[in-house]
């Protein structure tokens, strides 16, 4: 079964400074991953998606994605982040088969300090 | 490209009473996938169309759920005799049928049970 853990529930960094949001996947098969962000009472929005070709991802905003099979990781990082980058992020996991259902990790929340 | 639209925005309902939420797909969509999500937690899948049939369920979508898409373009979710339980973030999504083809989620029908 297909499942993904986020390594941490809340991020606080500084308004310029990297970050990172931690992602750990299980799957029987080479995953589709994805992360998504969620501000305040809205949808989801795709950041990026990795489906088997380069393993560093890039992103919308600046966001990007490495994935490490032998890790089993696909964290999501951005070089400087901007107080609009504060939101809630999912890592998510293709549930596999033919309906393309989505599996989600818990979700990190993303706090941004002036 | 209208984008995906949920209507309504939000939903207080008493107890005991039915609900039902509608879903407009980006139209040339075939694949609508509906969500639901507590707070603090990830999205779950609840189901999924192609085209007007319904081809998978969660065990989460109990028998006072039930989902259509008559045409193949909006869908319908009406849950009956509601219970506090069902207090949630109900979203939508679509996306083409090719493979691994994104989801673009709506903002969501947030629904309070009194």
């Amino acid at each position: 079964a297909q499942s993904v853990t986020q390594l941490d529930s809340h991020v606080s960094v500084s308004e310029g400074t990297p970050v990172l949001l931690r992602c750990n996947y299980s799957s029987s098969y080479s995953p589709s991953l994805f992360w998504y962000v969620q501000h305040p009472n809205k949808g989801l929005q795709l950041l990026l998606k990795y489906t088997s070709a380069a393993t560093l991802v890039k992103g919308i905003n600046g966001f990007e994605a490495e994935f490490k099979k032998s890790e089993t990781s696909f964290h999501l990082t951005k070089p400087s982040a901007h107080m609009s980058d504060a939101a809630e992020y999912f890592c998510v996991v293709s549930g596999g088969g033919n309906t393309g259902k989505l599996i989600f990790g818990q979700g990190t929340t993303l706090q941004v300090k002036p | 490209d209208t984008g995906v639209s949920q209507d309504p925005r939000h939903k207080i309902t008493k107890r005991g009473q039915n609900v039902t939420f509608r879903c407009d797909p980006i139209s040339e969509h075939n694949r609508l996938y509906w969500y639901r999500q507590t707070l603090g937690q990830g999205p779950e899948f609840l189901t999924y169309f192609q085209n007007e049939a319904q081809l998978e369920k969660s065990r989460l979508l109990s028998d006072r759920f039930s989902a259509e898409r008559p045409k193949g373009s909006f869908s319908t979710l009406e849950i009956q005799r509601t219970e506090q339980g069902d207090s949630a973030m109900y979203l939508c999504a679509s996306s083409g049928t090719g493979h691994n083809q994104p989801q673009h989620f709506g903002d969501g029908t947030r629904l309070s049970i009194l």
